[in-house]
Parts: C-alpha cells; sequence; structure tokens
C-alpha cells in the first residue's frame, strides 16, 4: 500500500541553524502538508501546498518557514534559523483530492530536537 | 475558532471491553471528521472518515458516529484487544486546507 515517508526520522541541530525536512508524498497525490506536534501537545497545521504553492499557512508559519517542492516527488519543509520552541514532532501529509471526503495520508514524522 | 476536545485523556480497560471515546467541537460548520490513531512515535493512521452529511461510519470493529448539531462525535471499539492500545485522535475539517486537532484519547488495553 502506498504511503507517505519523511527523512530523516530524527535531527538534532543546534540553535541558529538551518534544517531542511524531507518528504516524499504518495505518487500520485497533488495536495501537501506539514503538521508539527511538540510533545504533550496538540498535532498542529503549519502549511499546506498546492500547484507549486501555499495555499493556507498558520500563524505559526512566519518567515523562518519555508516549503518546496523542488522535484516532482520530494516535499521539503526548511527552517532557517532554529530556535528552541522549534523542538517536535514534524508531520508531513498528502491528499488525492480537496472536499468533504479528502482523507490526508501521514507519514511518521521527523523528530527535531534544537538544543 | 474552532476548538476540538477530547475526554477522557486516558482510558485503561481489560481485554474484550467495549469501549466510548468522545470528541467534541466548538462550531458546527464542518466538513469531515476524522478518525486517527497515533502509535508511540509513529505518524498517524486515518481509522474513519466521516462526511458532514453522515451520521456514522463503520470499519471492522470500529464505528465512529457524528451529531454535528450537538457538535458530537464519538468512536466505538467493540471488544477491544491489547493491540488497540495507542493515542486515538479526532480532527475536523472546516472546509479549509487544515485539519483542527483534539489532544487525544489515550487507551491502554490489558490482557
Amino acid at each position: 500500500e502506498p504511503e507517505v515517508t519523511q527523512t530523516p526520522s530524527h535531527q538534532v541541530t543546534q540553535m541558529g541553524q538551518e534544517v531542511i525536512l524531507r518528504c516524499v508524498p504518495i505518487s500520485n497525490h497533488l495536495y501537501f502538508y506539514w503538521y508539527r506536534q511538540i510533545l504533550g501537545q496538540k498535532v498542529e497545521f503549519l502549511v499546506s501546498f498546492y500547484n507549486n504553492e501555499i495555499s493556507e499557512k498558520s500563524e505559526i508559519f512566519d518567515d523562518q518557514f519555508s516549503v518546496e517542492r523542488p522535484d516532482g516527488s520530494n516535499f521539503t519543509l526548511k527552517i532557517r534559523s532554529t530556535k528552541l520552541e522549534d523542538s517536535a514532532m514534524y508531520f508531513c501529509a498528502s491528499s488525492g483530492r480537496r472536499g468533504p471526503t479528502d482523507t490526508q495520508y501521514f507519514g511518521p514524522g521527523t523528530r527535531l530536537t534544537v538544543l | 475558532k474552532q476548538e476540538v476536545t477530547q475526554i477522557p485523556a486516558a482510558l485503561s480497560v481489560p481485554e474484550g471491553e467495549n469501549l466510548v471515546l468522545n470528541c467534541s467541537f466548538t462550531d458546527s460548520a464542518i466538513y469531515n471528521l476524522q478518525w486517527f490513531r497515533q502509535d508511540p512515535g509513529k505518524g498517524l493512521t486515518s481509522l474513519l472518515l466521516i462526511q458532514s452529511s453522515q451520521r456514522e461510519q463503520t470499519s471492522g470493529r470500529l464505528n465512529a458516529s457524528l451529531d454535528k448539531s450537538s457538535g458530537r462525535s464519538t468512536l466505538y471499539i467493540a471488544a477491544s484487544q491489547p493491540g488497540d492500545s495507542a493515542t486515538y485522535l479526532c480532527a475536523v475539517s472546516g472546509g479549509t486546507d487544515k485539519l483542527i486537532f483534539g489532544t487525544g484519547t489515550r487507551l491502554q488495553v490489558f490482557p
């Protein structure tokens, strides 16, 4: 069964460093998402991406964050200058369509630890 | 602003019990509601999706109901098994791209 994959599974970085989290969505999907989950808190929406542009973003997704689909298969989240509070589990998701029957399929996540 | 709440926060039951997890949301203008399962350190697995026009969905031992007017959904798990132990999340879609998640119910089923 097709699945969303994410690399790395765990990333440790120093505060102020740039990180890139990578995702490979399900191959025929068109809509892509990033969410994050700080330990012990809710899963929070960050951004959605369709047709090579951001379609929606949350207040969390400020100028330090960017997303890109550099080729036909990868979808990346970049954090330019990491802060301690960016430590969280980051989930990528994809869906084949939008609407009431839309199911978002999630990857296993990347645990980001900022020291 | 949509808020999603789940109760109980944690539940521990013996194997074989039927159980009900609850989800409530403050804005009834939703597109759909999904139930997910999250295993420790893992991603989210979609269990059931209920469209706003539907009242329930079933998959195997799982049954989810939706009462949009009262802002509630329940996930019923029949004949629970130790393998059902996980955190269960509900999430609503309001017609935009984002899913809004509850805090989850951590379920432990012991033999």
